[in-house]
């Protein structure tokens, strides 16, 4: 199985200022055949489901704020919200789906400063 | 709008069983692949598995964690997909979601049920 290590634990931003958090994989998530990395970030808030924000490392979904920015490629990959806004307190989970069984990170916590 | 809602969750004693539905709407569920995720308390996500679509022969996939126990179908003429739950442990424990890619070309899951609960305990 891939295992995903996402890093730190936990952050806390203040309001309107960067968060950065990352993501590694055991091993590559890229496909040479797609030249997509198969690599997706969810936010889940307090009681919800998770939300997708970026499929194939960088993409983000339709609907989702520019704030949000995702690069990296292979097994390295990072999130990035460029200016912390209130709701954007959750959980961020990586995600690989690039073989089954798809396998998460462990989260990682943002809180306000 | 798209809807996944689960139900079936509940108490059960270890070595029990538990039968879980998620019914959809919004989408074409036929052509979707399912999939199942579960959440502990306080704990992160993990996936469970996923079943496929007709033309893809409703292959099934698992996490290593519930291959025996755990098995998911689907019933297309009901717009639906179970996860069929058996020799439960404490350590099952938790809420359970289905989720999907729907129609998204992304290929991640999309859409997401609230969840369902459920409690392994005697």
């Amino acid at each position: 199985d891939i295992v995903m290590t996402q890093s730190p634990d936990s952050l806390a931003v203040s309001l309107g200022e960067r968060a950065t958090m990352n993501c590694k994989s055991s091993q590559s998530v890229f496909s040479v055949y797609s030249t997509e990395n198969y690599l997706a970030w969810y936010r889940q808030r307090p009681g919800q489901p998770p939300e997708p924000l970026i499929y194939g490392a960088s993409t983000r979904k339709s609907g989702v704020p520019d704030r949000f920015s995702g690069s990296g490629s292979g097994t390295d990959f990072t999130l990035t919200i460029s200016r912390l806004q209130a709701e954007d307190v959750a959980v961020y989970y990586c995600q690989q789906y690039y073989t089954t069984p798809w396998t998460f990170g462990q989260g990682t916590k943002v809180e306000i400063k | 709008e798209v809807q996944l809602v689960e139900s079936g969750g509940g108490l059960v004693q270890p070595g029990g069983s538990l039968k879980l539905s998620c019914a959809v709407s919004g989408f074409t569920f036929s052509g979707s692949s399912m999939h199942w995720v579960r959440q502990a308390s306080g704990k992160g996500l993990e996936w469970l598995g996923r079943i496929r679509s007709k033309p893809n022969n409703y292959a099934t996939a698992y996490a290593e964690s519930v291959i025996g126990r755990f098995t998911i179908s689907r019933d297309d003429s009901k717009n639906t997909t179970y996860l069929h739950m058996n020799n439960l442990k404490t350590e099952d424990t938790a809420v359970y979601y289905c989720s999907s890619p729907g129609y998204s070309i992304s290929g991640i899951n999309d859409y997401w049920g609230q969840g369902t609960l459920v409690t392994v305990s005697s």
